[in-house]
């Protein structure tokens, strides 16, 4: 499996609802990450997770909670968000040193 | 500070055409890593090609390589025979190390094959 799945793949929630994405992988991989992307943008960090442990989180708004439950999943929970936090989440692995980072389909969030 | 730039924010490219996508980026660290994603209207990142600061030869993998000229601190990708479904954004991305393993984006190019 050479796979990083992402759900779900779009996601429509107003500003007072509580959601969660989900990311898994089982590559073996023990890095785990959460981008931002916005339209016609670059992908933006916002949080590493290393075996488990959250490694790195830029300054991201505490409406956005990122868990790593194992070392085969991710999740990003989404809480009182707004609508200018629509984008495309992506979720990515890697091992801790080499080329292998592979990225998932991603989830497209609208926030009404 | 690491930093990816990538000029050409469009691109036309007729079909079975070469063409070149260029990156410059800028560190001070003697070791890191670069990569080019592609990412079509559908959302998935798509690694395409890798290259570590240590290689001796250029990367290439099928119809892609990597021009890699270290000192210019250049990655162009040149896409060979160029097909329809290559329409996309381009990425560039540099890993530095000691940085909890993140990429660095450049701005990526769009890429239209013309028939």
């Amino acid at each position: 499996d050479t796979e990083v799945t992402q759900t779900p793949k779009h996601l429509v929630m107003g500003m007072t609802n509580k959601k969660s994405l989900k990311c898994e992988q089982h590559m073996g991989h023990r890095a785990m990450y959460w981008y931002k992307q916005k339209a016609k943008k670059p992908p933006e960090l916002m949080f590493v997770y290393s075996y488990e442990k959250l490694s790195i989180n830029e300054s991201v708004p505490s409406r956005f909670s990122p868990e790593c439950p194992n070392s085969s999943l991710l999740n990003l929970h989404l809480h009182a968000l707004q609508p200018e936090d629509s984008a495309l989440y992506l979720c990515a692995s890697s091992q801790e040193a080499g080329v292998g980072y592979t990225f998932g389909s991603g989830t497209r969030l609208t926030v009404v | 500070a690491q930093k990816i730039t990538q000029t050409q924010p469009g691109m036309f490219v007729q079909e079975k055409e070469a063409v070149t996508l260029d990156c410059t980026y800028d560190t001070s660290d003697p070791s890191y890593g670069l990569f080019w994603y592609k990412q079509p209207s559908s959302g998935e990142m798509i690694f395409l090609i890798y290259q570590g600061s240590y290689d001796q030869q250029n990367a290439t993998e099928g119809r892609y390589s990597l021009n890699f000229q270290k000192a210019r601190k250049s990655a162009n990708l040149v896409i060979s025979a160029s097909q329809l479904g290559d329409s996309a954004m381009y990425f560039c991305a540099m890993r530095p190390p000691n940085a909890g393993n993140m990429l660095t984006f450049g701005g990526g190019t769009r890429l239209m094959v013309k028939p």
